[in-house]
């Protein structure tokens, strides 16, 4: 079946550095990829749409320059976290989707990240 | 996207027949309905999906009335394994593969 991976599974860090997030289709190709996050006891929320040699569209409220996402190749995408923060502690999800199967999403494993 | 309501939580016991219900009274024509189930500090995984009437596969069942405002993910004989939080969203199928996740019910399964 589809696999998505992510690394790393977790990272500190200090407040002020940068923190980079791999996600990687395994056995397929996706030209989409989707970045969530999830803070404790809360439903995952869409950051970020992930387009293959293009420009990342965000979701309202996000910020960009704070959240920069590249998206290389069709089975790479890494979101980097700039300039990191306490409150940017959260739990990071990636998602792929495989193209003819209804849009089914494939989800990574997750990043915790903690800052601080 | 259709905006889809879930119980808040859900208890059960070991052997039973959990239904989980979904409201999505907006959906559109274009929508499909995914169930997604999310462990404590892991990404949610695909269970199962459907545009009508039933699904079933290997792990639960999808029943989906004709008016399809409405949804109802089946587990069969849950065990302690099935306590986690479960996702009900609907998805255009002409769009770009984007899912947007409610609240989520927190279903939890007793001995």
């Amino acid at each position: 079946g589809a696999v998505v991976s992510q690394h790393p599974s977790w990272v500190i860090c200090k407040s002020g550095t940068s923190v980079k997030i791999e996600c990687r289709s395994l056995d397929f190709q996706a030209t989409t990829m989707f970045w969530y996050r999830q803070f404790p006891k809360q439903s995952l929320m869409l950051m970020a749409t992930s387009n293959e040699g293009s420009k990342a569209t965000y979701e309202q409220g996000v910020e960009k320059d704070k959240f920069l996402i590249n998206h290389a190749s069709l089975t790479l995408s890494t979101l980097t976290v700039t300039s990191a923060h306490p409150e940017d502690s959260s739990f990071y999800i990636c998602s792929a989707g495989l193209a003819g199967d209804w849009d089914t999403q494939y989800f990574g494993p997750g990043t915790r990240l903690t800052v601080l | 996207l259709a905006k889809t309501t879930q119980p808040i939580s859900m208890d059960s016991y070991e052997g039973q027949e959990v239904n989980i219900t979904c409201s999505h009274n907006n959906i559109a024509t274009n929508d499909y309905i995914t169930w997604y189930q999310q462990f404590p500090s892991q990404g949610p995984r695909f269970i199962i999906q459907g545009y009508k009437t039933k699904v079933t596969n290997e792990v639960a069942s999808l029943f989906i009335p004709a008016d399809r405002k409405s949804s109802t993910l089946s587990l069969p004989r849950v065990s302690l394994s099935d306590t986690a939080v479960y996702y009900c969203l609907v998805g255009d199928m002409e769009d770009n593969n984007d899912m947007r996740f409610g609240a989520g019910t927190r279903l939890t399964v007793k001995p």
